[in-house]
């Protein structure tokens, strides 16, 4: 069981939006703003989409977009496409002696 | 743009020590920057297991604290991941990534990790 809890699948039709939630508590996403997100094609490395909640690196898609409320961050990604089809990972600093935290990894479908 | 490229043995005994080290070219490992590993088991998700600081300190997961040891050559710009006493459990690929720090010296960052490796398969096995 991850400390961060996504969902373990979701889809989603192309030129439609999808919403990936990541759930973690006060001690971590709710308290600090160090919620970054990942997106890893299989069989290669993850690669940093998101930082620091809502920042997009440089060359990442601004159909890229992240959010936080309370104790659960939010990855959408807009105007879906077929190369968006990958794994996506939630991650977020700790006030507890581990750190740093992922969640469990979503699947996004293209369907 | 960092990269980070990992390398060592793809198979290893139950008991024996992992070790990997991640070379990292288009950037001085002492001008800045946590350098880390992080492990991904088959089919699982990701797993920080520590990082080391320019400075040499390090940091490390407490669920693998007590057998890892993360360790820098800066006249190589290389860093290093020592894993003792492994079980099937640590199968996984292992990699190396770079966490930047706000500025020089300030020790100070946003716990991401932007640049990569390609990730190398270790697995546990007699």
């Amino acid at each position: 069981q991850s400390a961060l809890t996504q969902p373990a699948s979701v889809s989603g039709s192309p030129g439609q939006s999808i919403t990936i939630s990541c759930t973690g508590t006060s001690s971590d996403i709710g308290d600090y703003n160090y919620v970054s997100w990942y997106q890893q094609h299989p069989g290669k490395a993850p690669k940093l989409i998101i930082y620091e909640v809502s920042n997009r690196p440089s060359g990442v898609s601004n159909r890229f977009s992240g959010s936080k409320s309370g104790n659960t961050a939010s990855l959408t990604i807009s105007g879906l496409q077929a190369e968006d089809e990958a794994d996506y990972f939630c991650s977020s600093y700790t006030s507890t002696s581990t750190l740093v935290l992922f969640g469990g990894g979503t699947k996004l479908t293209v369907l | 743009q960092v990269q980070l490229q990992e390398s060592g043995p793809g198979l290893v005994k139950p008991s024996e020590t992992l070790s990997l080290t991640c070379t990292v070219s288009s950037y001085s490992i002492s001008s800045g920057y946590y350098w880390g590993w992080l492990r991904q088991p088959p089919g699982m998700g990701l797993e920080w297991i520590g990082s080391i600081y320019h400075s040499g300190s390090t940091y490390y997961n407490p669920s693998l604290k007590s057998r890892v040891t993360i360790s820098g050559d800066t006249s190589k710009n290389q860093f290093s991941l020592k894993l003792s006493s492994v079980t099937a459990a640590d199968t996984a690929v292992y990699y190396c990534a770079s966490t930047p720090e706000y500025y020089y010296g300030s020790g100070r960052t946003s716990y991401y990790f932007d640049y990569w490796g390609q990730g190398t398969l270790v697995t546990v096995s007699s």
